[in-house]
C-alpha cells in the first residue's frame, strides 16, 4: 500500500527558498502529485500539480524525477504568512485510498 | 460561485446519536470526497463518489454511509456516532480523480461527540 511520508516540521526565515520533499514509493503509472497548503481551522488549498519532472506556477514549483518516487515543493523568497502545514496527495482511488501525508509544518521566522 | 459548502460548521452530538453533514458544490463537478482530520494529523478519505448515484469506500469507512442523489450534493451520516468520531470533516470535490484536476475543499464541520 503506498505511503507518503514528509518532514514533521521546518523552520525557515523569511526571503529564503524552502523545499519540502514527500516520498511515495507505490505511486501508480496514472497517478498525479499534488500539493496543498493548510492553515489552522481551514481547509486544504491547492497549491500546484504535476506529473513528471518540473512544474511552475506563481507561487512554487514542483519537482518530480524520473522514478516518481519523490516530489518537492519549492517555495521561493518564503514570508511570514507562508506558515502552515503542507501536504502532498497521491490519489489511489483504485485502491480506495487517497494518501494525504501527515504533513509538513513550516514555520517561517522574521 | 460558492464553490464547497458543508453545513453545519460545529455539531455535538451524545454517544449513539445520528446526524447528517451535507456537502454542496456548485462547480459541476464529477467527483466528491470526504475526509476526517484528527488533531494534528493529516486527512483520511472516508468515503468517495465518482459521479451521481456511485459511492465507494475510502480509507476509514467505518460508522460511516453517504449518499449521492444529486451530482451537487455529497452526504455523509453517522448513525450511531461513537466519541472516536471526534473530528474536523472535510468535504471535496474535482473534476476527475485520476490525475491532472485539482481537490476543492469545504471550510470544514467540528463534530465532538460526548
Amino acid at each position: 500500500l503506498a505511503k507518503t511520508t514528509q518532514p514533521i516540521s521546518m523552520d525557515s526565515y523569511e526571503g529564503q527558498e524552502v523545499n519540502i520533499t514527500c516520498s511515495h514509493n507505490n505511486i501508480a503509472t496514472n497517478d498525479y502529485i499534488t500539493w496543498y497548503q493548510q492553515f489552522p481551522s481551514q481547509g486544504p488549498r491547492f497549491i500546484i500539480q504535476g506529473y513528471k519532472t518540473k512544474v511552475t506556477n506563481e507561487v512554487a514549483s514542483l519537482f518530480i524525477p524520473a522514478d516518481r518516487k519523490s516530489s518537492t515543493l519549492s517555495l521561493p523568497r518564503v514570508s511570514l504568512s507562508d506558515t502552515a502545514v503542507y501536504y502532498c496527495l497521491v490519489l489511489l482511488l483504485n485502491a480506495g485510498k487517497s494518501t494525504f501525508g501527515d504533513g509538513t509544518t513550516l514555520t517561517v521566522k522574521p | 460561485n460558492a464553490g464547497v459548502t458543508q453545513t453545519p460548521k460545529f455539531r455535538v452530538l451524545k454517544t449513539g446519536q445520528s446526524m447528517t453533514l451535507l456537502c454542496a458544490q456548485d462547480m459541476n463537478h464529477e467527483y466528491m470526497y470526504w475526509y476526517r482530520q484528527d488533531p494534528g494529523m493529516g486527512l483520511r478519505l472516508i468515503h468517495y463518489s465518482v459521479g451521481e448515484g456511485t459511492t465507494a469506500k475510502g480509507e476509514v469507512p467505518d460508522g460511516y454511509n453517504v449518499s449521492r442523489l444529486k451530482k451537487q450534493n455529497f452526504l455523509l451520516g453517522l448513525e450511531s456516532a461513537a466519541p472516536s468520531q471526534t473530528s474536523v470533516y472535510f468535504c471535496a470535490s474535482s473534476y476527475s480523480a485520476s490525475g491532472g484536476y485539482e481537490q476543492y475543499f469545504g471550510p470544514g464541520t467540528r463534530l465532538t461527540v460526548t
